[in-house]
């Protein structure tokens, strides 16, 4: 199975900041990934599929970036709804999701 | 509108068998390109995928659970299927089912298990 790193597990940050999350994957899966973001509760929300292909309503302040075994999910400058747990997730074979990311308050 | 719901029992008994459906409105699962997949999400852990099937009735399930589950898809009513057999409480998780074409975009509410005698 191709396993998901996300970096880092949990990140303390501002309102304003920009925050950057990392996605590797065990093996190359172009750009089959998606970014999730989810908050206490509730399912989550899909953010960016293939790589960077951002999501109908999801604000610009999100984007993704990436091919191949390394991604990254930044948010422009973190609003109070930002505060979350993201997730990556790969589609290229036996689809699997990373470990999450928290952002939280600083 | 696209909607999706979780429906089965709260609660299940170690080795017995998990039966949970996806009722959901909106869309055809006979449309090319169109997902229905379960993922489930341990207390305080992370996001799970099991398994999908597929408009065309292809199925793939999590390796390290393929020979305990099985997906099953009614057209006509619109519901996707789950079976869990052999239950242990490491089982316990919301179950969520959810739609994808181009990532999951769609979610259910989630259905909370519990495994225990």
């Amino acid at each position: 199975d191709i396993q998901l790193t996300q970096s880092p597990s949990t990140l303390s940050a501002s309102v304003g900041d920009r925050v950057t999350i990392t996605c590797r994957a065990s093996q190359s899966i172009s750009s089959w990934l998606a970014w999730y973001q989810q908050k206490p509760g509730k399912a989550p929300k899909l953010l960016i599929y293939k790589a960077s292909s951002l999501e109908s309503g999801v604000p610009s302040r999100f984007s993704g970036s990436g091919s191949g075994t390394e991604f990254t999910l930044t948010i422009s400058s973190l609003q109070p709804d930002d505060f979350a747990t993201y997730y990556c997730q790969q589609y290229h074979s036996d689809w699997t999701f990373g470990q999450g990311t928290k952002v939280e308050i600083k | 509108q696209v909607t999706l719901k979780e429906s089965g029992p709260a609660l299940v008994k170690p080795t017995q068998t998990l039966t949970l459906t996806c009722t959901f409105s909106g869309f055809s699962l006979s449309t090319t390109g169109m997902r229905v997949n379960w993922v489930r999400q341990p207390p305080g852990k992370a996001l799970e995928w099991l398994a999908r099937i597929d408009w065309d009735d292809d199925k793939l399930y999590r390796s390290s659970l393929r020979t305990r589950l099985t997906l099953s898809k009614d057209t006509s009513k619109n519901q996707v299927v789950l079976t869990m057999t052999n239950v242990d409480p490491a089982d316990t998780a919301t179950y969520y089912c959810a739609r994808f074409l181009e990532g999951f975009d769609f979610w259910g509410q989630g259905a909370l298990v519990t495994v225990s005698s």
